[in-house]
Order: structure tokens, then sequence, then C-alpha cells
């Protein structure tokens, strides 16, 4: 499969707890995307990578977030001390320069 | 900065029926423009987009989008649907004279097709 792939699909969480995720892109894609959809909206961009470089971060991306791509393949998103309102899915997404991006399927959290 | 209105929360439609998924965008700048679909628990799928050229777009499975510059709108159209179709759609837009092509996103409307 080469689609992108996001690891776990479900994350269940006491409010408090820190929470990593993890996504793996298509492989020549040098562009990846973080986002979070709650229910009955689009995603919402969080941040973005065009390689191992950071290039632009929301303003809904606050200082418990962290995001991270070391070499330039896969990426994780760290929560710290998550809050009750972090719960949504989180999606990942990875394209060409350019071009249209391809969607990971996502990873919930639910925060209790 | 873009936003995307999609005016209409839930689309309810017979099948074989024709459909329209309203979308409009405002911008300050050119704009690329894209149709995605999630069915249900999966991730987000592209369906068709429009960067340049012929303003009329199709998908492989029926579905067409016209740009349509005045009217800054982007509709989603099928002319006979199938139950299959069942699905959320999203609108979304980016901005064509930057380096990020990172979309904004409309809410989302729900494509609910009856036997």
């Amino acid at each position: 499969d080469t689609g992108v792939s996001q690891d776990p699909r479900h994350k269940i969480t006491k409010r408090g707890q820190n929470v990593t995720f993890r996504c793996d892109p298509i492989s020549e894609h040098n562009r990846l995307y973080w986002y979070r959809q709650t229910l009955g909206q689009g995603p919402e961009f969080l941040t973005y990578f065009q390689n191992e470089a950071q290039l632009e971060k929301s303003r809904l991306l606050s200082d418990r977030f962290s995001a991270e791509r070391p070499k330039g393949s896969f990426s994780t998103l760290e929560i710290q001390r998550t809050e009750q309102g972090d719960s949504a899915m989180y999606l990942c997404a990875s394209s060409r320069s350019g071009s249209a991006q391809f969607f990971g399927p996502g990873t919930r959290l639910t925060v209790l | 900065a873009q936003s995307v209105t999609q005016l209409d929360s839930q689309v309810p439609v017979f099948e074989e029926a024709p459909v329209e998924l309203r979308c409009n965008y405002s911008s300050s700048v050119s704009v690329y423009l894209f149709w995605y679909v999630q069915y249900p628990n999966q991730g987000l799928q592209l369906l068709l987009k429009y960067l340049s050229g012929s303003t009329l777009v199709e998908s492989i499975n029926g579905f067409e989008a016209e740009f349509n510059k005045s009217q800054t709108s982007f509709h989603l159209r099928k002319p006979s649907v199938h139950i299959s179709d069942t699905a959320e759609y999203f609108c979304a837009v980016s901005d064509a004279s930057g380096g990020s092509y990172i979309p904004t996103f409309g809410r989302g409307t729900s494509l609910i097709v009856h036997p």
C-alpha cells in the first residue's frame, strides 16, 4: 500500500496525559500537513512541513502541540497535557509541491 | 486569506436523480479549487481539482465541477447519483500565487442517496 498511513487509528486518553500520533506519507511526497477535524466541520490546518522543515503553523496550534519530521519522511504530532477540547480527528496529508494533497485515514482522539 | 461556504449542510436525493452541491469561495488572489469526498469511517479522497485551463473538470466516477470566476463558485454536479455516492463532500480553496498551497475547507455537505 503506497497511501498515507496514520497510527494509531483511535486513541482514548485521560485529561492531562500526553499523546503522540504518527504519520507516514507517500514516499515521494516532500510536503506533509497536519489537520484537525471536529464533528460537522471541515479539516482545519494545523501545520505543514516541506522535507524536514516546519514552514507554517496555525494559530490553532497552541504551545501544548508540537510536530516533528526529523528525516523528512514520517512525522509525529504530540499533544501535551491533553484537554477535553482536544478531542477530534487528527488528519495527516502529503503532497508534492504545488499539487493536491492525499489524506490518511486519521487518528481519532478521545480525551476523557 | 480565503474562505469557503458550502451552502447546504445536507442534501437528500433519490437514486438516479441529478444532484448539485454548492460551493462559493472568497479570495483576493488567484485560486486552486478542490472537491474531496469522505466516505463513512474513511479519510478524505480527492474527487477533482481545478488548477488552470478548462473551467469544467471531471472525475472518473461521473462528477463534474465548473469554476465560475465571476460568481466565485465551484459547484459539484452529477447527472445521476448512486447509493454508493452517499458521503460527506468538502469543497476547498488554496492560494495559487503563494508557496504553501494550504487549502481552506468548507464545513462539508452530507449527500444522502435514498433508494
